[in-house]
């Protein structure tokens, strides 16, 4: 067990529908970051929140949009769904991030897998 | 770019192999952080270790081992008298210390054990 919490595990919608899923960090990490796991790109990441500030994006759709709140914990919300949202997304967290000299592991959480019909 | 390879898309093994996992990376930058990860059938994602670029020591745990040779930009993941256990998808990854903190997952490469 990581101690980085997702929530729901499994999740079932429609296509056009908005979902949200939500990350608790581990205990004491500042950074929340969120990346999507699909059959045909692999492992990729989305965005990092340091300390309830965005600190980096990656190949997010505009249709997905996330935030950290002041008690650490992010959501990441998915409107309009396509089939193509159809993925396993996984919330990570690590202690440090804010400074970019620093380094530290990121732990992942269990997932939350989506499937859109 | 940077870039990780994990060429071996899927291996299988009789328990009790040696298996090795092969990790090539690509960057232009002198200091950066590797990181393999183990994602058992089960889902998560579960590290496994971190190794920054200026620590080119191999390090054993347990049946674990890890190379790392900066001369071939590989590290890569030897597991010693494979487990049934052991099967699942194992990512390497890359980070560079002064951009995003993004990983940079490769594509991963499926180990099955068989008893």
């Amino acid at each position: 067990d990581s101690g980085v919490t997702q929530t729901p595990k499994h999740l079932i919608t429609a296509t056009g529908q908005r979902v949200t899923l939500r990350c608790s960090p581990r205990s004491g990490d500042l950074s929340v970051y969120w990346y999507q796991q699909s059959l045909d790109q692999g492992l990729q990441f989305l965005i990092h929140y340091y300390n309830g500030e965005e600190r980096a994006k990656g190949n997010i759709l505009e249709r997905f949009s996330a935030q950290q709140f002041p008690d650490l914990h992010s959501e990441l919300n998915l409107s309009s769904l396509e089939l193509g949202d159809s993925a396993l997304y996984f919330c990570a967290s690590s202690v440090e991030g804010g400074d970019r000299g620093l380094k530290e592991t990121q732990y992942f959480g269990p997932g939350t897998r989506l499937l859109v019909l | 770019a940077q870039k990780v390879t994990q060429a071996q898309t899927e291996i299988s093994v009789v328990e009790k192999e040696d298996v090795t996992l092969d990790c090539v990376y690509e960057t232009r930058d002198t200091t950066y952080y590797l990181f393999w990860y183990k994602q058992p059938p089960s889902g998560e994602l579960v590290f496994l270790i971190r190794r920054n670029s200026f620590d080119e020591q191999n390090e054993i745990s347990g049946r674990y081992s890890w190379n790392f040779q900066k001369s071939t930009s590989s590290f890569n993941f030897t597991i010693t008298a494979s487990q049934v256990v052991d099967s699942a998808v194992y990512f390497c990854a890359l980070t560079l210390s002064y951009n995003t903190d993004k990983l940079i997952f490769g594509t991963g490469t499926r180990l099955q054990v068989f008893p």
